[in-house]
């Protein structure tokens, strides 16, 4: 099974551009790779998945290079409202659900 | 709107005393998840059901108990054998595979004192 690893926590200015990496080096064939943000006394919520290059959406994009033993979550334009736990999460179709510790994102004025 | 209701939102028990974590969804989903989170932790899944009455167990389910008669219901029974039941409950959904997404309900916070 991948293990994921993250970084514990990040800072960052309002308007930067932040990259979170995620190291999944076991990644098996099948496995799929989403992002997911929380907030304090939330539940997470999904913010874009990919399988293999580039995925983008509205708020985020994700880089996975073509090995797939890591992936990149980049937020453009970091608002303080962006303050959050970032978790990785690599899965397969048989419910094996390999989920990061998070990365602690503060994001200063 | 289509999502997941957790109830109550916090939830006071003695030890020694069994609860229940109520969670419905309203999305149709085939799958539904239970996880536990301590503070400043990750997840850590207690246990799964892919499809009404069926469920297997997570990495943590001792002390646990889970049913699934109806597709839209997962309720959670932590049990007098947990030995540390204060924790932030989370359930979840997924329409169908294990990398469908997940969706997330806005958790149960259990003290037990």
């Amino acid at each position: 099974l991948a293990k994921t690893t993250q970084p514990i926590s990040m800072d960052s200015y309002e308007g930067q551009e932040v990259n979170i990496t995620c190291s999944h080096n076991n990644i098996a064939t099948n496995d799929y790779i989403t992002w997911y943000q929380q907030f304090p006394s939330q539940g997470p919520r999904f913010i874009i998945q990919g399988y293999k290059t580039k995925v983008t959406n509205e708020v985020a994009s994700l880089f996975i290079p073509a090995d797939r033993k890591s992936s990149t979550l980049s937020l453009p334009r970091v608002s303080l409202s962006d303050t959050a736990v970032y978790y990785c999460l690599v899965s397969d179709s048989n419910y094996q659900l390999i989920w990061g510790a998070g990365t602690k994102l503060i994001i200063k004025p | 709107d289509g999502g997941i209701t957790q109830s109550p939102k916090y939830l006071f028990r003695k030890e020694g005393q069994n609860v229940t974590l109520s969670c419905e969804q309203n999305l149709n989903h085939d799958a539904m998840y239970w996880y536990r989170q301590d503070p400043g932790q990750g997840l850590r899944l207690i246990y799964y059901s892919q499809i009404v009455n069926d469920f297997q167990k997570g990495d943590i389910a001792e002390g646990y108990s889970v049913s699934r008669e109806k597709k839209e219901s997962f309720p959670l029974t932590v049990t007098s054998a947990q030995k540390n039941p204060t924790a932030f409950y989370l359930c979840a959904s997924s329409a169908g595979a294990g990398n469908s997404p997940l969706h997330f309900g806005n958790g149960t916070r259990l003290t037990v004192t």
